[in-house]
C-alpha cells in the first residue's frame, strides 16, 4: 500500500516569513494530493490539493509543488500569519482507495 | 450543499462495552465514506471505506466494525471496546478532496 512520509514533525517560523513542509509518497499510480490543516480539537480542513498532471497550484498564500519524478509534493505558505498556526496533513490517493496521510507537522508561528 | 453529520461529538465508554458511532452525509448520493481514527497527538488512520450500500472495505486489522445500511449511513461498531480503541474518529466523505464530520472523542476507561 501507499506510504507517506511527512516533515518535518514540527516548524517554528517567524510571523511573516515563509514555511515549507515536504511530503514524499511510495506508490507511484498515486495521483491525487491534497493538503489539509487541522487546528486543535477541530475536523481537517482541505486548503488546497494538486493533481498527478499538474506540477504547481498556488491560492493567495498558499502554493503547493509536485514532482512525479522523486515522487515528493511541498506546501508552501508565504508571509505567514498567526491564524496559520496548526497541524497541517499531507495525503496521496489513488483511484477509490482511501487517502493516506502523513503524520502531521505542527506549524508554529512565532509573533 | 452537502453537509455531512457525525455524532456524539464525545463519549467516554467503559472498557468491554459497545460502540456505535454514526455518520450520515446530506445533499449527495452514492457517496464514497470513509472511517478514520486519529490518536492524540498523531496522524490520521483509514479504518474502514465504502463505495456503496453493503460495501465496505477495511484498512486495519482490529476488534472494529463498519456497516453501511442506507445509501448515506455509515456506522461504526464494537462489540467490545479496548483502552487502545480511544482516539478521535472522524467519518468522511468525498472522491477526491474529502470533507470531514466534525469529530467523535471516544475514550475508553
Amino acid at each position: 500500500g501507499e506510504n507517506v512520509e511527512q516533515h518535518p514533525s514540527t516548524l517554528s517560523v517567524q510571523e511573516g516569513d515563509s514555511a515549507v513542509i515536504k511530503c514524499t509518497y511510495s506508490d507511484s499510480a498515486s495521483n491525487y494530493f491534497p493538503w489539509y490543516k487541522q487546528e486543535l480539537g477541530k475536523r481537517p480542513q482541505l486548503i488546497i490539493d494538486i493533481r498527478s498532471n499538474v506540477g504547481e497550484k498556488k491560492d493567495q498564500r498558499i502554493a503547493v509543488t509536485l514532482n512525479k519524478t522523486a515522487k515528493h509534493f511541498s506546501l508552501h505558505i508565504t508571509e505567514t500569519q498567526p491564524e496559520d498556526s496548526a497541524v497541517y496533513f499531507c495525503a496521496a490517493k489513488q483511484g477509490a482507495d482511501g487517502l493516506t496521510f502523513g503524520k502531521g507537522t505542527h506549524l508554529i508561528i512565532q509573533p | 450543499s452537502q453537509t455531512i453529520h457525525q455524532w456524539p461529538a464525545t463519549l467516554v465508554q467503559p472498557v468491554g462495552s459497545p460502540l456505535s458511532l454514526e455518520c450520515t452525509v446530506e445533499g449527495t448520493s452514492n457517496p464514497n465514506l470513509y472511517w478514520y481514527r486519529q490518536a492524540a497527538g498523531r496522524g490520521l488512520q483509514l479504518l474502514f471505506y465504502s463505495v456503496g450500500i453493503g460495501q465496505i472495505s477495511s484498512e486495519v486489522p482490529q476488534n472494529l466494525s463498519a456497516s453501511r445500511p442506507q445509501d448515506r449511513q455509515f456506522i461504526l461498531s464494537s462489540k467490545k471496546l479496548l483502552l487502545s480503541d480511544s482516539g478521535f474518529y472522524l467519518c468522511a466523505w468525498g472522491m477526491s478532496g474529502y470533507t470531514f464530520g466534525s469529530g467523535t472523542r471516544l475514550t475508553v476507561v
